[in-house]
């Protein structure tokens, strides 16, 4: 396809189960990032791969939250125990570059993930 | 630690009429800024982005102006049409390698036929 896709598009979760979410971004794209979005909020920002490298996780809430891109190219971002706290939109979005403040930005639609 | 703020946060508006959507930032030293359109159940779609050298930019019927010595943004929407019915975020980068943006909760706008 010719944007990104994240799959599957609604997860619903009970206390306590792991999750896992998927993410496809545009084929050759460098980058890769993930962004949390709670209902009538902003996305905010998790972690941010340049190819396989996890150069910056510092916005993943905590020690149950963990993404990998091992070869560069598809991203999970999987959750452990999840929390209700945890329930919100999961986007992902990739970029052509390595990253700079210029870099243009393409998102998926988001996995929605509900934990009951 | 730099705070994006939007408002109002919600608008209705006749189809037809020009419409202001603002946005504010604690911290001047920015890069540049950026504004989104997010619709129902989708991802975010990039308008204009405005480095903090200029002033302003336009995009068709968008025009997006940029004070950073006193934190504003502003997003102006001409002749409004139904189709422009989302939710517009504004956005900076939290460095300057870019690795993060630090969005507003956005301004979810509706125009009515």
């Amino acid at each position: 396809g010719a944007g990104v896709s994240q799959s599957p598009r609604y997860k619903v979760a009970k206390r306590g189960q792991d999750v896992a979410l998927r993410c496809d971004p545009i084929s050759g794209h460098v980058s890769l990032f993930w962004y949390q979005q709670a209902l009538g909020q902003g996305p905010e920002f998790l972690t941010y791969f340049q190819n396989e490298a996890q150069l910056d996780k510092s916005g993943l809430p905590s020690d149950r939250f963990f993404a990998e891109r091992p070869e560069g190219s598809v991203s999970t971002l999987k959750i452990q125990r999840t929390q209700q706290e945890d329930s919100a939109v999961y986007l992902c979005a990739s970029s052509p570059y390595r990253v700079s403040y210029n870099s243009p930005l393409h998102f998926g639609n988001g996995t929605r993930l509900t934990v009951t | 630690k730099q705070e994006v703020t939007q408002i109002p946060a919600a608008l209705s508006v006749p189809e037809g009429e020009n419409l202001v959507l603002n946005c504010s930032f604690t911290d001047s030293a920015i890069y540049n800024l950026q504004w989104f359109r997010q619709d129902p159940g989708k991802g975010l779609t990039s308008l204009l982005l405005i480095q903090s050298s200029q002033r302003e930019q336009t995009s068709g019927r968008l025009n997006a102006s940029l004070d950073k010595s006193s934190g504003r943004s502003t997003l102006y929407i001409a002749a409004s049409q139904p189709g422009d019915s989302a939710t517009y975020l504004c956005a900076v980068p939290f460095n300057q390698a870019g690795t993060a943006l630090i969005f507003g909760k956005g301004t979810t706008l509706s125009v009515s036929s």
